[in-house]
């Protein structure tokens, strides 16, 4: 059974410092996803990774694959207060545990 | 982009009520859909996938009879909660692949609540 594991669950960060998330998979998968849920709301896309080696940057968070190692990252740089959310990472349709992501002043 | 259109948004009804939450491809067809369900303050669990014109396959431990999906057309796919239980609350979200090829469109989400 595939398993999704992310670390850490929660993260309290201070504005302007740097961090990343992992996201450990238990089978073979040509793609990985992250996204970003707000409070109360929905999913929203932030990246698709297809390959190994595979690295997505959108403003401050930049995605990377290694599929040797089953592990994907998600690193947050420089981090203002709009990052604070939670993150979830997903191969095929399961889902990690999600990263509760808050940023402070 | 590609949009997919969650209804309600909130939903509260009595205990051993149905609940029907439709999720529609606004501009695109959409041969699969997905159900998810997600608690307060935990991630998402996959329920069900939804085929056109065919039975949905449902992951272990959904009951079927209770959590009845139709997905009669291309655009359009329904979850009813049969005999709604306040265990049954929780945020359901459906999500729909626009092009196929893997990349997911999720709707807004719909909140139930049963009392």
């Amino acid at each position: 059974e595939l398993k999704v594991e992310q670390n850490p669950l929660f993260l309290s960060m201070q504005e302007g410092k740097n961090y990343t998330i992992y996201c450990n998979y238990s089978t073979t998968s040509d793609r990985l996803y992250w996204y970003r849920q707000d409070p109360g709301k929905s999913l929203e896309s932030l990246f698709v990774l297809l390959s190994n080696g595979a690295v997505k940057q959108e403003g401050r968070l930049m995605a990377s694959l290694d599929t040797k190692a089953r592990l994907s990252t998600l690193h947050i740089t420089a981090a203002v207060h709009d990052l604070s959310a939670t993150y979830f990472c997903a191969v095929t349709m399961r889902f990690g545990a999600g990263t509760r992501l808050t940023v402070k002043p | 982009g590609a949009v997919v259109s969650q209804h309600p948004s909130r939903v509260i009804c009595k205990s051993g009520t149905s609940v029907k939450i439709e999720c529609r491809s606004l501009d695109f067809q959409a041969t699969t859909m997905f159900w998810y369900r997600q608690f307060p303050k935990q991630s998402l669990m996959l329920m069900a996938t939804s085929n056109e014109g065919s039975k949905a396959t449902y992951e272990q431990g959904v009951e079927k009879d209770k959590f009845l999906i139709n997905h009669a057309s291309l655009t359009l796919s329904t979850l009813t909660v049969t005999s709604a239980h306040p265990e049954d609350s929780s945020f359901y979200i459906c999500s729909a692949d626009p092009q196929g090829v893997g990349g997911y469109t999720f709707g807004s989400g719909t909140r139930l609540t049963v009392v």
